[in-house]
């Protein structure tokens, strides 16, 4: 298995809807990543956690609230969004922290309305 | 200054011609490259990966590094329309190996 699999593919809530992403990886990668994508825009790191253990924290708003379950799981709660939020939502693994290629999943592309 | 640039393009070449992609970086104690190529609306997808100087070769692909002018390219072989995408270079800083920076893209359009 060589995939990152998220889940919503779309997601559409309201500004004070509670929501969830989530990410699984079966290749025994032990970091895990959530980016932001805008629109013609880069990926922005968010998160990065480290054998289960947040590691970087990119000075997230508190609206977003990362979870690391176990070592194939990582979700990203979402609370009190703004329109401004509306992106794509890229999950991504490593094999370990450090100088190593990401494999991405297919991402969440979240609305907020 | 940006950390890693790249011209947006888009960058036009014929079926079958060498497209080369070019980025920079700002900080001179990076030591991992990384090339992702993007279809619209899809996630990054990891073509290339470079660490020393010099050239890395992957198929159609060829990856040259040097650090010196600090300076990452990207070549593609006899091009295809297929290969049409946006192309990220991505860069691990020296201050903290544990994240990857993206530059902006660069679009490529293969006409046939």
């Amino acid at each position: 298995d060589t995939e990152v699999t998220q889940t919503p593919k779309h997601l559409v809530m309201g500004m004070t809807n509670k929501k969830s992403l989530k990410c699984e990886q079966h290749m025994g990668h032990r970091a895990m990543y959530w980016y932001k994508q805008k629109a013609k825009k880069p990926p922005e790191l968010m998160f990065v956690y480290s054998y289960e253990k947040l590691s970087i924290n990119e000075s997230v708003p508190s609206r977003f609230s990362p979870e690391c379950p176990n070592s194939s799981l990582l979700n990203l709660h979402l609370h009190a969004l703004q329109p401004e939020d509306s992106a794509l939502y890229l999950c991504a693994s490593s094999r370990d922290r450090g100088p190593y290629g990401y494999t991405f999943g297919s991402g969440t592309r979240l609305t907020v309305v | 200054q940006k950390e890693v640039e790249q011209n947006s393009g888009p960058l036009s070449v014929p079926e079958g011609a060498i497209a080369s992609l070019n980025c920079t970086y700002s900080d001179r104690g990076s030591q991992s490259f990384f090339w992702y190529r993007q279809y619209s609306g899809k996630s990054p997808e990891l073509i290339m990966s470079i660490y020393s100087n010099g050239d890395k070769e992957d198929g159609r692909f060829t990856a040259q590094l040097n650090k010196a002018s600090q300076y990452v390219s990207l070549l593609i072989r006899d091009s295809q329309p297929s290969d049409s995408a946006t192309y990220l270079c991505a860069v691990t800083p020296s201050y903290n190996t544990d994240k990857l920076i993206f530059g902006t893209g660069t679009r490529l359009q293969v006409f046939p």
